[in-house]
């Protein structure tokens, strides 16, 4: 069945660092891949996406490139502040036909100033 | 922009009671998802409608039940409530059953005493 794995954390980065969560996903079909984001107390956001190989999805300065040949998705920033602080989590859809999203277990951002 | 409704935000309830989460999906979208999100956890798919029919089913235990309505609300019933049900509860919703991106909510915190 269809899998995410992300890199654990907790991660800890001081402010203007730069960011690196890894992600790699198994699926059957050719999924649609995404990273959503959940503020401390609050509900997912979708922070990104890309619906095939070699595409880039970016917003807010953070993006990540569907990587087929390593079935990866890994999310980056250049430059973190600390209202980056959160959990992000990497996403996948199948193109089966099956509706749901897959959720790896998410990477927990701390960021200090 | 118009997001996902979700009530109530927060319930707390005692072990055997019933509970009722609404979601309200954006304009135009026919297509409902409910996940559960444990303590620490990913969110994990629950159940999903579309145009009023269920259309996928995951790991929702059978005391749990859900429906959509013809306005494409939708509620999920929860009874025989037990401590372990006690999580953050999304909706999410797509404007078709294979729209590759889902809209979640902020989610319903349930906490079963």
């Amino acid at each position: 069945g269809d899998s995410v794995t992300q890199m654990e954390g907790p991660v800890t980065l001081s402010e203007e660092a730069f960011l690196t969560i890894n992600c790699t996903y198994t699926a059957t079909g050719y999924p649609s891949l995404f990273w959503y984001v959940q503020y401390p107390g609050e509900g997912l956001q979708l922070l990104l996406k890309a619906t095939k190989a070699d595409d880039k999805g970016s917003n807010k300065g953070f993006e990540a490139t569907y990587r087929k040949e390593t079935t990866s998705f890994h999310l980056e920033k250049g430059s973190v502040q600390v209202s980056d602080s959160a959990v992000y989590f990497c996403a996948l859809r199948d193109s089966g036909g099956y509706q749901k999203v897959t959720f790896g277990t998410g990477t927990k951002l701390q960021v200090i100033p | 922009a118009a997001g996902v409704i979700q009530s109530p935000r927060h319930l707390i309830k005692e072990k055997r009671e019933t509970a009722t989460l609404k979601c309200y999906p954006i304009p135009r979208h026919d297509t409902v998802y409910w996940y559960q999100q444990g303590p620490g956890q990913d969110p994990q798919f629950l159940i999903s409608f579309y145009e009023k029919m269920q259309s996928d089913k995951g790991s929702i235990p059978d005391r749990f039940s859900a429906q959509q309505f013809s306005d494409y609300h939708s509620e999920l019933n929860m009874s025989s409530l037990e401590l372990g049900d006690s999580a953050l509860y999304f909706c999410a919703s797509s404007a078709r059953r294979n729209a590759e991106t889902q809209y979640f909510g902020p989610g319903t915190r349930l906490l079963v005493l």
